[in-house]
């Protein structure tokens, strides 16, 4: 089964903060996703990535920053983090077809 | 942006009975998805429709696809307390790195 591991569940950050997410999956797949998920707004691509040291931003990416320095892990990074950022953050990744999440992050900044 | 919207954005229904949801895009795709969320999770796929197939099952699930109307139903059969959950459409438009663009989703409830 594939298995993506994100690092915490729970997060509780202040503002300003620099806030590191990740993510790791253990099945060699090529393209790798950081989503936030908003009540009433569905999910939300922040950054993908197809290959290690690529990276694309997605329809938000503004405030966030990615990074693949090994095909496995993808990580993103809330420079400054802002009370607006708080919210669920969902990792993915896959080959083709379908995409396999991790569990969540719920991070709340005050 | 959101290229899926699903309808109706809430369902209860009870047990036993059938649950349709449907999905609504804007552009051309390569194929749909769906996923279902339980509360507090991360997704789970549930099955791929492409855009030349019109039909699919997998258990439960039926998918449809009207490329012609841009829009997918999927109806769950015999619903069952455990289908509670949220679920999204996806439309994968054939972007470079299987980029999906995700719907608002519909709150399924099934009452024991």
């Amino acid at each position: 089964d594939v298995k993506v591991t994100q690092s915490s569940r729970y997060l509780v950050k202040r503002t300003g903060e620099k806030v590191f997410l990740e993510c790791v999956q253990d099945m060699d797949h090529e393209n790798m996703f950081w989503y936030r998920q908003d009540p009433g707004l569905g999910l939300r691509l922040i950054y993908f990535s197809y290959d290690v040291k690529m990276k694309e931003k997605g329809d938000i990416p503004e405030g966030y920053s990615v990074s693949r320095e090994k095909k496995e892990r993808f990580s993103l990074i809330l420079e400054s983090a802002s009370t607006n950022q708080t919210s669920m953050y969902l990792c993915a990744s896959s080959n083709r077809g379908e995409q396999y999440f991790g569990p969540g992050t719920r991070l709340t900044v005050t | 942006s959101q290229q899926g919207e699903e309808d109706p954005q809430a369902l209860s229904i009870q047990e036993g009975e059938n649950a349709t949801m449907n999905c609504s895009y804007k552009t051309s795709i390569n194929n749909l998805q769906w996923y279902r969320q339980n509360s507090g999770r991360g997704l789970v796929h549930l099955i791929l429709i492409r855009s030349n197939e019109r039909e699919k099952h997998s258990g439960r699930l039926r998918v449809t696809l009207d490329t012609s109307k841009k829009s997918s139903s999927l109806l769950i059969t015999a619903s069952r307390a455990a289908d509670t959950a949220s679920y999204f459409c996806a439309t994968d438009a054939n972007n470079a790195g299987n980029m999906l663009t995700f719907g608002g989703g519909t709150r399924l409830m099934v009452k024991p």
